[in-house]
């Protein structure tokens, strides 16, 4: 069946500091995969996504290259903000049956 | 644009009580709808989703249900709470006619209480 491996943290980074949260997955084929974060107290927003072998996803500074050869997706960001603690989850969509897949979400905390 | 509503937004309920929550999207036409738990932790738990009204698939087995009376409405039920149904219950919608129907977009949840 499909899976998705993430770091489980907590990461903590001091402001400006570079981010890299490892998401590696198993799954059948070409996935669509992504990356959610959730504020503190919040519902999970969408971050960016992939949908294709090689393709980049990037949003509000952050970045993640589809690698089917490595089966992974890592998160990077080349500056965090005191604003990027949050929680972030990798998950891939495989369309046969509707949901998602998510890793268990790796808690980030910045410190200024 | 659309939009996603849950409430209500916290909840405090003593065991053995019922429940019921509301998920109601605007601005989308048969979307894919989904319930999920957060508890203790950061882990999603998928409960139930529905691809079309009165459809609806479960995921785990124990006392919650689900129902799609309408076409942008999902509820979530239960007609006996245990301490266990404490967490944040997230909604989500996914269209399966738009040009992302591997998408899902997440509502800004109910934190349920159970005392």
């Amino acid at each position: 069946g499909n899976s998705v491996t993430q770091m489980e943290g907590p990461v903590t980074l001091s402001e400006e500091a570079f981010l890299t949260i490892n998401c590696t997955y198993t799954a059948t084929g070409y996935p669509s995969l992504f990356w959610y974060v959730q504020y503190p107290g919040e519902g999970l927003q969408l971050l960016l996504k992939a949908t294709k072998a090689d393709d980049k996803g990037s949003n509000k500074g952050f970045e993640a290259t589809y690698r089917k050869e490595t089966t992974s997706f890592h998160l990077e960001k080349g500056s965090v903000q005191v604003s990027d603690s949050a929680v972030y989850f990798c998950a891939l969509w495989r369309g046969s049956n509707y949901k998602l897949t998510f890793g268990k979400g790796t808690l980030l905390t910045v410190n200024p | 644009s659309q939009t996603i509503h849950q409430w209500p937004a916290t909840l405090v309920q003593p065991v053995g009580s019922p429940l019921s929550l509301e998920c109601t999207v605007e601005g989308t036409s048969n979307p894919n709808l989904y319930w999920y738990r957060q508890a203790a932790g950061r882990g999603l738990q998928l409960l139930f989703y529905s691809v079309g009204i009165g459809q609806i698939s479960s995921e785990v087995p124990q006392n919650l249900s689900a129902s799609r009376p309408q076409d942008r409405q999902f509820i979530l039920s239960s007609k006996k709470l245990l301490l266990s149904d404490s967490g944040f219950y997230l909604c989500a919608w996914a269209s399966l006619a738009g040009h992302a129907p591997d998408t899902q977009y997440f509502g800004p949840g109910t934190r349920l209480t159970v005392l």
